[in-house]
């Protein structure tokens, strides 16, 4: 079955690099999403990567895809204290319809 | 504004109300979801809708009771609620393709 897995906690500096790592199980995935999650609010949509793609840079944000480890991760380079929040990671699988499966989520706290 | 409003941000009922929640999107999307987020607990998916037809109830007690009444509108109807449904409730929608979910801001319910 399906399964997503995150730590739970990371801490980090400001200005330094936040790298929030994601295992997957499912080896059949489309692709692959992060989405933030600030205090009191939805989840917003950060980025995503094709599953046959090993890279993706967007901005201050890499997304790293090992599909054979089936490990995905998210680095956010000059972290600063606006990328506090919630980070999950989500795939999408190979006839699963629309249907994104989320990982437990890991709280970024980023100190001054 | 993500483009999915849900209504209303906060609400406090009792054991015995009956209240209910509204999810609208007007982005076009043909895909409709209500998940449940509680404290140290991962994303559930409760129910999805297809173009306006229940394709998946993951097992939801009886007292929430979703409906669609077209593609745009997506209600959770709650009724009888216990204190452990006290959550963050959150409406997301999608369309077919590599975009993800859209998600709503969320409903804060506290049952008391």
């Amino acid at each position: 079955g399906e399964d997503v897995e995150q730590s739970l906690f990371l801490s980090v500096r400001e200005g330094d690099s936040s790298v929030i790592n994601c295992t997957y199980t499912d080896s059949s995935s489309t692709y692959l999403y992060w989405y933030k999650q600030e205090p009191g609010a939805g989840l917003q949509l950060l980025t995503y990567i094709f599953s046959n793609m090993d890279m993706k840079q967007d901005q201050r944000l890499t997304v790293l895809l090992n599909k054979k480890d089936k490990h995905l991760s998210l680095r956010i380079a000059d972290t600063q204290t606006g990328d506090s929040a919630i980070y999950f990671c989500a795939e999408k699988i190979t006839g699963g319809g629309n249907k994104l499966t989320f990982g437990t989520g890991t709280q970024l706290k980023v100190e001054l | 504004e993500t483009g999915v409003t849900q209504t209303p941000r906060h609400l406090v009922m009792g054991m015995t109300n009956k209240k209910s929640l509204k999810c609208e999107q007007h982005l076009g999307h043909n895909a409709m979801y209500w998940y449940k987020q509680s404290a140290k607990k991962p994303l559930e998916l409760m129910f999805v809708y297809n173009f306006k037809e229940q394709t998946e109830n993951n097992s939801v007690p009886s007292r929430f009771s979703p409906e669609c009444p077209n593609s745009s509108h997506l209600f959770l109807h709650l009724h009888t609620l216990q204190p452990e449904d006290s959550a963050l409730y959150l409406c997301a929608s999608s369309q077919e393709g590599n975009y993800g979910y859209t998600f709503g801001s969320g409903t804060r319910l506290t049952v008391v």
